[in-house]
């Protein structure tokens, strides 16, 4: 059972290149998030969704788009990388049956913009 | 809004020494609470949640939280630390429409021998 799945796991980046991290879940999940964690910051919300077909701003969007392309994926765009972009990528799940429901996370995505 | 608050960045004990790692909520709606542990270049894994079913909850690996409403607070405990436990903790809030988990900053648990 894979859970979430992340690629790639590391990349590097030049100041104003584009890529876009791809995450997929096996768990049937309808909620799916990107956060960002830096050093003392813990994890930041970039976007999310709650279902499919729809998407929200979390706390940190700027810089970054969404796609969720069906139940099973939902990718994050960088359109134009810069510095302070540097950082590691987490991937979420979570069925939203009940709002105690945990997250489910992938190993990471570390991004070096250069 | 909802938010939590972690208090001590970095956390130091002996191993077989009781581990207290504190979070601290504020929430304007009953808190779904969460501690998640992360080992190093690992992602998150959940140890525990509250969820309002018990207001002592017990997690994996000997860890529990006491989920206390007139301190607003949800501290980690462990009995006896092992090594195993050196770790980055996060102890997370449900955000009010319950779509998504707001963190604190992290406690690293340092463990020595």
């Amino acid at each position: 059972n894979a859970g979430v799945t992340q690629t790639p796991k590391f990349q590097v980046l030049k100041t104003g290149q584009s890529m876009t991290l791809q995450c997929a879940q096996d768990m049937n999940h309808n909620s799916m998030y990107w956060y960002r964690q830096d050093p003392g910051m813990g994890l930041r919300l970039i976007y999310y969704s709650a279902s499919e077909g729809t998407t929200d701003k979390g706390e940190v969007p700027n810089g970054y788009n969404v796609s969720r392309l069906n139940k099973r994926e939902f990718s994050l765009r960088l359109e134009s990388a810069a510095p302070s972009q540097t950082s590691v990528y987490f991937c979420a799940s979570s069925g939203h049956e009940s709002k105690g429901s945990e997250a489910f996370f992938g190993q990471g995505t570390r991004l070096t913009v250069v | 809004a909802q938010s939590v608050t972690q208090l001590g960045s970095h956390v130091s004990v002996s191993e077989g020494a009781l581990v207290l790692l504190r979070c601290n909520y504020s929430s304007s709606v009953p808190p779904y609470l969460f501690w998640y542990v992360q080992y190093p270049n690992q992602g998150l894994q959940l140890l525990l949640k509250y969820t309002s079913a018990a207001t002592l909850v017990k997690g994996i690996n000997g860890f529990e939280a006491e989920f206390k409403k007139s301190e607003t607070s949800f501290h980690l405990t462990k009995p006896s630390a092992h090594m195993s436990d050196a770790a980055e903790y996060f102890c997370a809030v449900k955000n009010q429409a319950g779509t998504a988990l707001i963190f604190g900053k992290g406690t690293t648990l340092s463990v020595s021998s």
